[in-house]
């Protein structure tokens, strides 16, 4: 099936940094891709929809100019937290959506645990 | 705004025990309905369903929607402690291209 690679899986930081985190799709074209964040044991919770070079478009409550987002190819997708404090600690993930060869059509990264000092 | 609501939000059982986990769901213009399945780190897919009353089954686990009833299960036969995780069931609308709504997840024990 396809993949989606993420990196960093995890990183820490302190606070007042900004962390770019990564998603590439690395057999497919991604048109869309979409960031999640999750907090333990609750559900992944979409943020934004990013298209290749256009805008993302952002879920109500999440703030753009913090968490900015860059689709600048088909195949790579950057989320930037800027100016990270401890309450941005979370699990990021990634996703994609591509032509599978079953039903699946949303590939998911393998995440990233930020954890903000 | 759609909705997904997945019951019980927790459950511990003993391996051999069979499981249904329930998803519910309000979506506008409704294109499918998906299982996936996470332990530590990304999701993984299970199924997708989109027409009502067809069972969808891989191994011990199988799935079937209600599109009248708004309404999914998902059934684990002779689990295992392999099965523990958490249980994720999202929705996509039409015309959404993936943007998909998920529910809060089942979190899922298999003692041995």
């Amino acid at each position: 099936g396809a993949v989606v690679s993420q990196h960093p899986s995890w990183v820490i930081c302190k606070s007042g940094t900004s962390v770019k985190i990564e998603c590439r799709s690395l057999d497919f074209q991604a048109t869309t891709m979409f960031w999640y964040r999750q907090f333990p044991k609750q559900s992944l919770m979409l943020m934004a929809t990013s298209n290749e070079g256009s805008k993302a478009t952002y879920e109500q409550g999440v703030e753009k100019d913090k968490f900015l987002i860059n689709h600048a190819s088909l195949t790579l997708s950057t989320l930037t937290v800027t100016s990270a404090h401890p309450e941005d600690s979370s699990f990021y993930i990634c996703s994609a959506s591509g032509t599978g060869g079953t039903n699946e059509k949303l590939f998911f990264g393998s995440g990233t645990q930020l954890s903000v000092l | 705004e759609d909705k997904v609501v997945q019951s019980p939000l927790s459950l511990v059982v003993h391996e051999g025990d069979t499981v249904t986990l329930n998803c519910s769901y309000e979506v506008t213009n409704f294109r499918s309905l998906l299982w996936y399945k996470q332990e530590k780190k990304a999701p993984t897919f299970l199924f997708m369903l989109t027409s009502s009353g067809i069972e969808k089954k891989s191994g011990r686990l199988s799935s079937i929607l209600d599109k009248k009833e708004l309404f999914s299960i998902l059934n684990i036969t002779a689990t295992q402690t392999g099965d523990s995780a958490i249980y994720l069931c999202a929705v996509e609308p039409g015309g959404s291209n993936y943007k998909l709504t998920f529910g809060k997840g089942t979190l899922l024990t298999v003692n041995p």
